[in-house]
């Protein structure tokens, strides 16, 4: 089975404070991605990687950077968080596309609070 | 770029019955394809149903199926006997066969099945 897991399930950080949510996903996927799931929302997709090094914008990457050094380690960075980024951050994991058997695998979530 | 809209931010159903979740979509293109995700309470998201839009045969899983109106870019989400367990948020997501393997999501419905 696919698994994908994320650093913390809960974290409380100040404004301000440089906030890095960690990745993992251990099937060899090239595609990785970051959404931000608020009620009423659904997920957005901050950003995406299609292979190590490689990153693309989705919808609300403004606050947030990312890092892929390697293939199964996505890391997301606030640099200086803020209020409005309490959310629940989910991290998410797929094959590369073909043919739309491309299944986006979930990792269990990030719920950070900004105080 | 394309939306998403789910109309009903709440439902339930009686265990045993039969419930309908609606989902809306708005596209200018003619391939792509359509997702119902399924995230129980404090649990990973997993995919419960997908339909590529080429293919006119409505998708069916076991006790989950679509009702797939290319034409109304509608695609519903039929949960048949329902069960406790199916007790969940629902999100719809749609990926352009253009825009690699990023995802649209709705806004989510939430399912609660009574005993």
């Amino acid at each position: 089975d696919v698994k994908v897991t994320q650093s913390s399930r809960y974290l409380v950080k100040r404004t301000g404070e440089k906030v890095f949510l960690e990745c993992v996903q251990d099937m060899d996927h090239e595609n990785m991605f970051w959404y931000r799931q608020d009620p009423g929302l659904g997920l957005r997709l901050i950003y995406f990687s299609y292979d190590v090094k490689m990153k693309e914008k989705g919808d609300i990457p403004e606050g947030y950077s990312v890092s892929r050094e390697k293939k199964e380690r996505f890391s997301l960075i606030l640099e200086s968080a803020s209020t409005n980024q309490t959310s629940m951050y989910l991290c998410a994991s797929s094959v590369a596309p073909l043919a739309g058997q491309e299944t986006q695998y979930f990792g269990p979530g990030t719920r950070l609070l900004v105080l | 770029a394309q939306t998403v809209t789910q109309s009903q931010p709440e439902m339930s159903v009686q265990e045993a019955e039969t419930v309908t979740l609606s989902c809306t979509y708005d596209t200018s293109e003619n391939n792509y394809y359509l997702f119902w995700y399924k995230q129980p309470p404090s649990r990973q998201m997993i995919l419960v149903i997908r339909q590529e839009a080429y293919k006119q045969q409505n998708a069916t899983e076991n006790r989950f199926s679509v009702n797939f109106q290319k034409a109304a870019k509608s695609f519903s989400l039929k949960i048949s006997d329902s069960q406790l367990g199916d007790t969940a948020m629902y999100f719809c997501a749609f990926r352009s066969n253009n825009a690699g393997n990023m995802l649209t999501f709705g806004g989510g419905t939430r399912l609660m099945v009574k005993p």
